[in-house]
């Protein structure tokens, strides 16, 4: 159980273009997903967190207007970056957390992330 | 602010050996959650082990177990009887018990498993 699929798994734009990267829960639902960004031998660096049905809230630093994140559905998050850049290049992970029915959640549950290379 | 600190940049042990990952963290908070995550070279993160922080016993699963020493906040790893497949990456992360339910991760270790 407990499982996050991300989709594409790696992606090649070109510089200017959008590209969406999305986030699934396939058997829970989650309320709260997570946007990651990780670079190569570093950690994981929280980009936003994403709410079902309301704004995402970015952390301090992170171009909201570059990366647009959508939680359509209580399985279902996007993340769409805008006008890539080469800079943008990276690994985006996407975590979930599932609620028990007491609503109350532990760990979080990761995709296994999506390699994005723009040229 | 919390802050999670992994001191050690990269650790190698032995096959069958017995390996201790570093972790501490500083928070004003008494309740919390702590995991470790292992993130192989396929980049896919796993759970590892949780620990509550309400909590005296340590956790353990299988061959891992932690020490955890609340009042040093001290979260340590140790993994025995080490295993190839247990190379990868390892991140410590910290969690508060409400509010966001976001983590605050540590740099990680790199763990190499020599044969």
């Amino acid at each position: 159980g407990a499982v996050v699929s991300q989709h594409p798994s790696w992606v090649i734009c070109k510089s200017g273009t959008s590209v969406k990267i999305e986030c699934r829960s396939l058997d829970f639902q989650a309320t709260t997903m997570f946007w990651y960004r990780q670079f190569p031998k570093q950690s994981l660096m929280l980009m936003a967190t994403s709410n079902e049905g309301s704004k995402a809230t970015y952390e301090q630093g992170v171009e909201k207007d570059k990366f647009l994140i959508n939680h359509a559905s209580l399985t279902l998050s996007t993340l769409t970056v805008t006008s890539a850049h080469p800079e943008d290049s990276s690994f985006y992970i996407c975590s979930a957390t599932p609620l028990d029915l007491a609503g109350f959640s532990y760990e979080q549950y990761f995709g296994p992330g999506t390699r994005l290379t723009v040229t | 602010a919390q802050t999670v600190t992994q001191s050690q940049p990269e650790m190698s042990v032995q096959e069958a050996e017995t390996v201790t990952l570093s972790c501490t963290y500083d928070t004003s908070e008494s309740d919390y959650y702590l995991f470790w995550y292992k993130q192989p070279p396929s980049r896919q993160m796993i759970l590892v082990i949780r620990q509550e922080a309400y909590k005296q016993q340590n956790a353990t699963e299988n061959r891992f177990s932690v020490n955890f020493q609340k009042a040093a906040k001290s979260f340590s790893l140790k993994i025995s009887d080490s295993q190839l497949g247990d190379a990868a990456m390892y991140f410590c992360a910290y969690r508060r018990t409400s509010g966001t339910y976001k983590y605050i991760f540590g740099t990680g270790t790199r763990l190499k498993v020599l044969a």
